[in-house]
């Protein structure tokens, strides 16, 4: 299957500072890149879906103004978390998948986000 | 809400078939059923996929009921690394979010 990976895949950062998670699409051209996050003992829930060159589109409940994607290139989309706190401690996995409708998203392996 | 229902939680000894099922009774004729698995503190595996016939790959197969209401991920020769979550997912395509209900928790005892 095709490869995603993910930049950092941890990361401790202090209340009120800011934090961007990397990923990237290694072997395929990802025309649509999602968001996720995981609280411990639950499920994956989508935060975001983006696509190379436009703006995300956010799913209900999710800041956008906090949560900051960019999709400026078919290999790369980053996630900045702004002014963290520590209710956003999480595990934040993103996905992509290529430009045909029935393409399969494929996963990164995630950035665990600890903020203090 | 998630649209599919998997049993919460499933034993299978090493080295026997693991059949995982599956309810989505309200799937549409454009969606594909979808299997996924999270390794604890991993990002989702992308498994199998398929939209009316049954489908093998080098890590499953999936049976689907002729009704689509319903499927079966079937790990041919379950191994200690086959315990993990798996998600049984209905969706449209690549372009669309997936909605990851509880899953099912495989524990592959030795």
């Amino acid at each position: 299957g095709a490869v995603v990976s993910q930049h950092p895949s941890w990361v401790i950062c202090k209340s009120g500072t800011s934090v961007k998670i990397e990923c990237r699409s290694l072997d395929f051209q990802a025309t649509t890149m999602f968001w996720y996050r995981q609280f411990p003992k639950q499920s994956l829930m989508l935060m975001a879906t983006s696509n190379e060159g436009s703006k995300a589109t956010y799913e209900q409940g999710v800041e956008k103004d906090k949560f900051l994607i960019n999709h400026a290139s078919l290999t790369l989309s980053t996630l900045t978390v702004t002014s963290a706190h520590p209710e956003d401690s999480s595990f934040y996995i993103c996905s992509a998948s290529g430009p045909a409708n029935t393409d399969t998203q494929y996963f990164g392996p995630g950035t665990r986000l600890t903020v203090l | 809400d998630a649209k599919t229902t998997q049993p919460p939680s499933m034993d299978c000894a090493e080295g026997r078939a693991a059949n995982l099922p599956c309810n989505h009774s309200t799937i549409s004729g454009n969606e594909y059923v979808y299997w996924y698995r999270q390794i604890h503190s991993q990002g989702p595996q992308y498994i199998i996929h398929g939209l009316k016939n049954n489908e093998t790959n080098e890590m499953a197969s999936l049976i689907i009921t002729e009704d689509r209401k319903s499927s079966t991920l079937i790990l041919p020769h379950a191994t200690l690394r086959d315990t993990a979550v798996y998600y049984c997912i209905v969706n449209r395509g690549g372009a669309d979010g997936l909605t990851f209900g509880k899953g099912t928790h495989l524990i592959i005892q030795p």
